[in-house]
Protein backbone atom coordinates (compact mmCIF):
# COMPACT_ATOMS: atom_id res chain seq x y z
CA UNK A 1 0.00 0.00 0.00
CA UNK A 2 1.13 3.78 -0.30
CA UNK A 3 3.63 4.96 2.44
CA UNK A 4 5.08 8.25 3.80
CA UNK A 5 8.59 7.85 4.29
CA UNK A 6 9.46 10.42 7.57
CA UNK A 7 12.81 11.70 8.72
CA UNK A 8 14.18 11.85 10.77
CA UNK A 9 13.02 9.08 12.96
CA UNK A 10 14.17 10.74 15.50
CA UNK A 11 16.05 13.86 17.24
CA UNK A 12 17.18 15.23 20.19
CA UNK A 13 16.91 18.80 20.62
CA UNK A 14 18.10 21.92 23.11
CA UNK A 15 15.85 24.44 24.01
CA UNK A 16 16.02 27.48 21.57
CA UNK A 17 17.16 25.15 18.64
CA UNK A 18 15.44 25.18 15.30
CA UNK A 19 13.99 22.02 14.17
CA UNK A 20 13.39 20.30 10.20
CA UNK A 21 11.54 16.99 9.80
CA UNK A 22 10.14 15.98 6.39
CA UNK A 23 7.97 13.53 4.68
CA UNK A 24 8.17 11.97 1.29
CA UNK A 25 6.37 9.96 -0.75
CA UNK A 26 5.94 8.19 -4.16
CA UNK A 27 2.32 9.20 -4.62
CA UNK A 28 0.85 12.03 -5.33
CA UNK A 29 -1.41 13.75 -2.25
CA UNK A 30 -3.71 16.04 -2.15
CA UNK A 31 -3.64 17.34 1.09
CA UNK A 32 -0.75 16.90 3.79
CA UNK A 33 -1.71 17.15 7.47
CA UNK A 34 0.91 17.55 10.46
CA UNK A 35 -0.17 15.86 14.02
CA UNK A 36 1.84 15.66 17.20
CA UNK A 37 1.08 12.78 19.68
CA UNK A 38 1.54 12.99 23.39
CA UNK A 39 2.11 10.02 25.26
CA UNK A 40 -0.78 7.94 25.98
CA UNK A 41 -3.05 10.57 23.94
CA UNK A 42 -4.28 11.06 20.20
CA UNK A 43 -2.97 12.95 17.70
CA UNK A 44 -3.53 16.90 17.29
CA UNK A 45 -3.48 18.52 14.44
CA UNK A 46 -0.56 21.32 13.75
CA UNK A 47 -0.93 22.01 10.04
CA UNK A 48 -2.66 21.81 7.24
CA UNK A 49 -1.82 22.31 3.75
CA UNK A 50 -3.82 22.14 0.94
CA UNK A 51 -2.18 23.70 -2.14
CA UNK A 52 1.45 22.70 -4.30
CA UNK A 53 3.68 25.13 -3.19
CA UNK A 54 2.18 26.21 0.57
CA UNK A 55 3.67 27.70 3.03
CA UNK A 56 1.40 28.08 6.25
CA UNK A 57 2.96 29.25 9.57
CA UNK A 58 0.60 28.28 13.15
CA UNK A 59 2.97 30.56 15.99
CA UNK A 60 6.70 28.55 15.92
CA UNK A 61 5.90 25.91 13.40
CA UNK A 62 6.16 26.26 9.37
CA UNK A 63 4.97 23.75 6.78
CA UNK A 64 5.03 23.17 3.40
CA UNK A 65 3.57 21.70 0.64
CA UNK A 66 5.81 20.39 -1.91
CA UNK A 67 5.49 21.69 -5.65
CA UNK A 68 5.80 18.14 -6.66
CA UNK A 69 2.56 16.74 -4.24
CA UNK A 70 4.68 14.37 -3.06
CA UNK A 71 6.45 15.50 -0.30
CA UNK A 72 6.29 18.04 2.66
CA UNK A 73 8.37 19.77 5.45
CA UNK A 74 7.80 21.21 9.15
CA UNK A 75 10.28 23.37 11.02
CA UNK A 76 10.16 24.32 14.22
CA UNK A 77 11.73 27.17 15.47
CA UNK A 78 13.54 28.18 18.80
CA UNK A 79 12.57 25.06 20.34
CA UNK A 80 11.07 24.59 24.23
CA UNK A 81 10.94 21.65 26.32
CA UNK A 82 6.79 21.07 25.72
CA UNK A 83 8.03 20.49 21.58
CA UNK A 84 8.67 17.45 22.51
CA UNK A 85 6.84 14.48 21.31
CA UNK A 86 5.84 12.72 18.08
CA UNK A 87 4.97 14.28 14.93
CA UNK A 88 3.36 12.44 12.43
CA UNK A 89 2.88 13.71 9.13
CA UNK A 90 -0.08 12.18 7.17
CA UNK A 91 -1.61 12.61 3.03
CA UNK A 92 -4.54 13.21 1.98
CA UNK A 93 -5.62 11.63 -0.69
CA UNK A 94 -9.15 13.01 -1.01
CA UNK A 95 -9.80 16.20 -2.47
CA UNK A 96 -12.53 18.26 -0.88
CA UNK A 97 -14.50 15.78 0.24
CA UNK A 98 -12.74 13.40 2.59
CA UNK A 99 -13.15 9.85 3.32
CA UNK A 100 -11.10 9.75 6.43
CA UNK A 101 -8.91 7.95 4.97
CA UNK A 102 -5.46 9.56 5.99
CA UNK A 103 -1.91 8.06 5.32
CA UNK A 104 0.39 8.43 8.17
CA UNK A 105 4.35 8.33 8.18
CA UNK A 106 6.09 6.66 10.89
CA UNK A 107 6.82 9.82 12.52
CA UNK A 108 9.56 11.60 14.24
CA UNK A 109 10.44 11.40 18.29
CA UNK A 110 11.43 14.62 19.18
CA UNK A 111 13.38 14.56 22.88
CA UNK A 112 15.41 16.71 24.86
CA UNK A 113 19.18 16.67 25.03
CA UNK A 114 20.25 15.01 27.73
CA UNK B 1 -16.79 20.93 25.12
CA UNK B 2 -16.52 17.31 25.37
CA UNK B 3 -14.06 15.91 22.59
CA UNK B 4 -14.08 12.49 20.84
CA UNK B 5 -14.34 10.48 24.13
CA UNK B 6 -12.91 6.45 23.91
CA UNK B 7 -13.79 3.73 26.55
CA UNK B 8 -12.17 2.01 28.21
CA UNK B 9 -8.18 3.68 28.04
CA UNK B 10 -6.98 0.27 28.62
CA UNK B 11 -8.05 -3.09 28.01
CA UNK B 12 -6.88 -6.50 28.53
CA UNK B 13 -7.71 -9.54 27.17
CA UNK B 14 -6.60 -12.93 26.94
CA UNK B 15 -6.50 -14.81 23.32
CA UNK B 16 -9.68 -16.16 22.38
CA UNK B 17 -11.73 -13.56 24.31
CA UNK B 18 -14.01 -10.25 22.66
CA UNK B 19 -12.70 -6.95 22.57
CA UNK B 20 -15.22 -4.20 22.69
CA UNK B 21 -13.71 -0.42 22.23
CA UNK B 22 -16.54 2.18 22.09
CA UNK B 23 -16.06 5.52 20.64
CA UNK B 24 -18.60 8.77 21.18
CA UNK B 25 -17.93 11.15 18.80
CA UNK B 26 -17.71 14.93 19.59
CA UNK B 27 -21.13 16.78 19.60
CA UNK B 28 -22.91 17.47 16.34
CA UNK B 29 -20.34 15.23 14.49
CA UNK B 30 -21.46 11.96 12.58
CA UNK B 31 -18.38 10.57 10.45
CA UNK B 32 -16.65 8.39 12.73
CA UNK B 33 -13.27 6.24 11.75
CA UNK B 34 -10.92 4.19 13.44
CA UNK B 35 -7.32 4.09 13.05
CA UNK B 36 -4.81 1.39 14.51
CA UNK B 37 -1.55 2.21 15.86
CA UNK B 38 0.98 -0.48 16.23
CA UNK B 39 4.40 0.30 18.67
CA UNK B 40 6.61 2.36 16.89
CA UNK B 41 4.36 2.90 14.24
CA UNK B 42 2.16 5.63 12.48
CA UNK B 43 -1.65 5.51 12.72
CA UNK B 44 -3.63 3.10 9.96
CA UNK B 45 -6.79 3.85 8.64
CA UNK B 46 -9.24 1.07 9.54
CA UNK B 47 -12.60 1.73 8.49
CA UNK B 48 -15.29 5.20 8.14
CA UNK B 49 -18.86 5.41 9.26
CA UNK B 50 -21.68 7.33 9.33
CA UNK B 51 -25.12 6.85 11.53
CA UNK B 52 -26.15 3.37 10.80
CA UNK B 53 -23.70 2.34 7.84
CA UNK B 54 -20.15 1.85 6.77
CA UNK B 55 -19.16 4.05 4.39
CA UNK B 56 -15.07 2.81 4.01
CA UNK B 57 -13.99 -0.59 5.34
CA UNK B 58 -10.98 -0.71 3.47
CA UNK B 59 -8.38 -1.27 6.18
CA UNK B 60 -10.28 -3.14 8.28
CA UNK B 61 -8.97 -7.36 8.39
CA UNK B 62 -11.24 -9.14 6.91
CA UNK B 63 -11.64 -11.36 9.84
CA UNK B 64 -12.69 -11.08 13.30
CA UNK B 65 -12.93 -7.51 13.22
CA UNK B 66 -16.36 -5.69 12.78
CA UNK B 67 -17.43 -1.75 13.54
CA UNK B 68 -20.63 -0.15 13.90
CA UNK B 69 -22.42 3.01 14.82
CA UNK B 70 -25.60 2.61 15.90
CA UNK B 71 -28.19 5.30 15.62
CA UNK B 72 -28.03 5.34 19.11
CA UNK B 73 -24.84 5.25 21.17
CA UNK B 74 -21.41 5.06 20.30
CA UNK B 75 -19.47 3.36 17.87
CA UNK B 76 -18.57 0.09 18.16
CA UNK B 77 -15.08 -1.24 17.15
CA UNK B 78 -15.59 -5.32 17.89
CA UNK B 79 -12.36 -7.72 17.66
CA UNK B 80 -13.51 -11.51 17.89
CA UNK B 81 -11.37 -14.31 19.09
CA UNK B 82 -8.12 -11.80 20.14
CA UNK B 83 -4.64 -12.64 19.27
CA UNK B 84 -1.54 -11.39 20.45
CA UNK B 85 -0.49 -9.16 17.37
CA UNK B 86 -3.84 -7.19 18.00
CA UNK B 87 -2.56 -5.70 21.13
CA UNK B 88 -2.29 -1.93 19.39
CA UNK B 89 -3.65 1.45 20.83
CA UNK B 90 -7.10 1.81 18.69
CA UNK B 91 -8.19 5.49 17.93
CA UNK B 92 -11.29 7.09 16.89
CA UNK B 93 -11.76 9.95 15.08
CA UNK B 94 -15.04 12.28 14.15
CA UNK B 95 -15.58 14.76 11.91
CA UNK B 96 -18.59 17.20 11.19
CA UNK B 97 -21.49 16.25 9.07
CA UNK B 98 -20.69 17.11 5.79
CA UNK B 99 -17.76 16.99 3.05
CA UNK B 100 -14.30 18.18 4.62
CA UNK B 101 -10.42 17.60 4.36
CA UNK B 102 -8.57 15.36 6.79
CA UNK B 103 -7.94 18.97 9.08
CA UNK B 104 -11.60 17.98 10.01
CA UNK B 105 -10.38 15.39 12.16
CA UNK B 106 -10.74 15.30 15.74
CA UNK B 107 -8.89 12.08 17.40
CA UNK B 108 -10.06 10.60 20.58
CA UNK B 109 -7.26 9.71 23.42
CA UNK B 110 -7.65 5.88 22.06
CA UNK B 111 -8.12 2.58 23.59
CA UNK B 112 -4.37 0.28 24.71
CA UNK B 113 -6.00 -3.19 23.91
CA UNK B 114 -3.54 -5.59 25.50
CA UNK B 115 -4.01 -8.94 24.62
CA UNK B 116 -1.89 -11.47 26.74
Amino acid sequence: GQQLNQSPQSMFIQEGEDVSMNCTSSSIFNTWLWYKQDPGEGPVLLIALYKAGELTSNGRLTAQFGITRKDSFLNISASIPSDVGIYFCAGDRNYGGSQGNLIFGKGTKLSVKP
Amino acid sequence: NAGVMQNPRHLVRRRGQEARLRCSPMKGHSHVYWYRQLPEEGLKFMVYLQKENIIDESGMPKERFSAEFPKEGPSILRIQQVVRGDSAAYFCASSPTGTGSGEKLFFGSGTQLSVL
